[in-house]
C-alpha cells in the first residue's frame, strides 16, 4: 500500500522560507505514470493545489504561488520536496503531499498533512 | 483559471434519506477527443486528508460504497449518496482537473450534517 508522509518544521517566521519534505514508501517514486504533488488547506477552509512535480525533475507550479515556490525531488531517497519563501500569516495552512495518477489525474493518495504556522 | 462553485455550503439530512450536492464548473471540464469529465468528488473528516471517493465524473473508487453517485456533464455536477449513513458526516469537495495551469482547483466545500 502505497504511504506518503510529511515532515518539517510546524512553525516558521515571517519572510522566512518554509521547507518540507515528503517521503514515499510502498511504491516507487520512479513510476512512470504518476506525479506526486503539494495541496494546502488554510485551517477551516478550502484546498489550493500548490505545484506538482515528475521524477524527473519537470515542474508544474500554481501560477499564484510560482514565484515564491520550488519544488524539487529525490529519487535516491523516495522523497520530494517544497520550497515556499517570503511567507506571511496567509501560508499558516496544513501541507498535504499526494500522488497523482498521471498529470491530468486526480490526486489519489494523500499523506496525513502537516501543520505549518506562520508566526514571529 | 477554471471556478468551482458547489452548492449548498451546508446540509443536513436525516439518516437513511438522499443527500444531493451539486458542483457547477466555469467552463467545461469534458474533453472531447475522449469523452471524458475531468471532474473528482472528495470526502474530508475532521483531521483527516481528503479521500478520493469519484473520479472521471462517475467512476466509484475501489472500496467506496456505492451509496455514493457521481453524475454529470460538462460544467454541472452531482454527487448522491442515495442512503445517508453516520459515518458519510464530512466535507465534500468537488475538484476539476482538466485544466493546465493550475492543474487543479477546487470547490469551496459542503458541510454534510445528520438532521
Amino acid at each position: 500500500q502505497l504511504q506518503l508522509q510529511e515532515s518539517g518544521p510546524g512553525l516558521v517566521k515571517p519572510s522566512e522560507t518554509l521547507s518540507l519534505t515528503c517521503t514515499v514508501s510502498g511504491g516507487s517514486i520512479r513510476s512512470r505514470s504518476d506525479y506526486w504533488g503539494w495541496i494546502r488547506q488554510p485551517p477551516g477552509k478550502g484546498l489550493e493545489w500548490i505545484g506538482s512535480i515528475y521524477y524527473s525533475g519537470d515542474t508544474y507550479y500554481n501560477p499564484s504561488l510560482k514565484s515564491r515556490v520550488t519544488i524539487s525531488v529525490d529519487t535516491s531517497k523516495s522523497q520530494f520536496s517544497l520550497k515556499l519563501s517570503s511567507l506571511t500569516a496567509a501560508d499558516t495552512a496544513v501541507y498535504y503531499c499526494a500522488r497523482q495518477g498521471g498529470l491530468f489525474g486526480p490526486p489519489d493518495y494523500w499523506g496525513q498533512g502537516t501543520l505549518v504556522t506562520v508566526s514571529s | 483559471d477554471i471556478v468551482m462553485t458547489q452548492s449548498p455550503d451546508s446540509l443536513a439530512v436525516s439518516l437513511g434519506e438522499r443527500a444531493t450536492i451539486n458542483c457547477k464548473s466555469s467552463q467545461s471540464v469534458l474533453y472531447s477527443s475522449n469523452g471524458k469529465n475531468y471532474l473528482a468528488w472528495y470526502q474530508q473528516k475532521p483531521g483527516q486528508p481528503p479521500k478520493l471517493l469519484i473520479s472521471w465524473a462517475s467512476t466509484r473508487e475501489s472500496g467506496v460504497p456505492d451509496r455514493f453517485t457521481g453524475s454529470g456533464s460538462e460544467t454541472d455536477f452531482t454527487l448522491t449518496i442515495s442512503s445517508l449513513q453516520a459515518e458519510d458526516v464530512a466535507v465534500y469537495y468537488c475538484q476539476q482537473y482538466y485544466d493546465t495551469l493550475p492543474l487543479y482547483t477546487f470547490g469551496q466545500g459542503t458541510k454534510l450534517e445528520i438532521k
